[in-house]
């Protein structure tokens, strides 16, 4: 089946540095990607999306990156700070399917 | 504003009880609402998602059923509960509109010995 996966299972950096997660998608009807942040014990938490006519969208200290000839997306974090570790999914919507699929989740920790 | 409720935060159950874990949303109008299950340190998983009162759609066979009495209410059930229906329950809504972000509750961490 269809499915959102990560690279990576868990990202380590240091305060202050830039943060990049990624995140692989198979199906080419997708038209809608969202990146969440989980924190432990709490439902997930938007963070930004971006939509496929887009390569690339900012928000505040984020930034999703979008290639759909490679079937990749990926959420850049600017200068990283404690508050922002977390459990972070990407999540795809299928054109017309009506509902999100969940990757896997990177797990991002950051060092004091 | 649009806020969702979700009730109990825990709950522990014996093998073989019911189950019903209650999900509200205020704010909005025929959202289109979702319940998914998370195992520890895993992805999310969909199991059920409507799009109106009582349109449910089931995404894998399981042990657990959903009922839309309400428009802003979904109801996750079970008759006996099984100790592989363990796990973390997030209610979620989203617009109407099927390409829109999803908003998601607290959650319920079940527990099921």
């Amino acid at each position: 089946g269809e499915s959102v996966g990560l690279h990576l299972p868990t990202l380590s950096v240091q305060e202050g540095d830039n943060s990049i997660i990624n995140c692989a998608y198979s199906n080419s009807a997708s038209d809608y990607f969202i990146w969440y942040k989980q924190e432990s014990g709490k439902g997930p938490q938007f963070i930004i999306d971006i939509r496929s006519n887009m390569d690339k969208r900012q928000g505040q200290r984020v930034t999703v990156l979008l290639n759909k000839t490679v079937k990749h997306l990926s959420l850049q974090i600017a200068a990283t700070q404690p508050g922002d570790s977390a459990v972070y999914f990407c999540a795809e919507n299928i054109y017309g399917a009506g509902k999100l699929i969940f990757g896997q989740g990177t797990t991002l920790q950051v060092k004091p | 504003s649009q806020t969702i409720h979700q009730w109990p935060a825990t709950l522990v159950q014996p093998v073989g009880s019911p189950l019903s874990l209650e999900c509200t949303v205020e704010g909005t109008s025929n959202p289109n609402l979702y319940w998914y299950r998370q195992a520890a340190g895993r992805g999310l998983q969909l199991l059920f998602y409507s799009v109106g009162i009582g349109q449910i759609s089931s995404e894998v066979p399981q042990n657990l059923s959903a009922s839309r009495p309400q428009d802003r209410q979904f109801i996750l059930s079970s008759k006996k509960l099984l100790l592989s229906d363990s796990g973390f329950y997030l209610c979620a809504w989203g617009a109407p509109n099927p390409n829109e972000k999803l908003f998601f509750g607290s959650g319920t961490q079940l527990s099921v010995l």
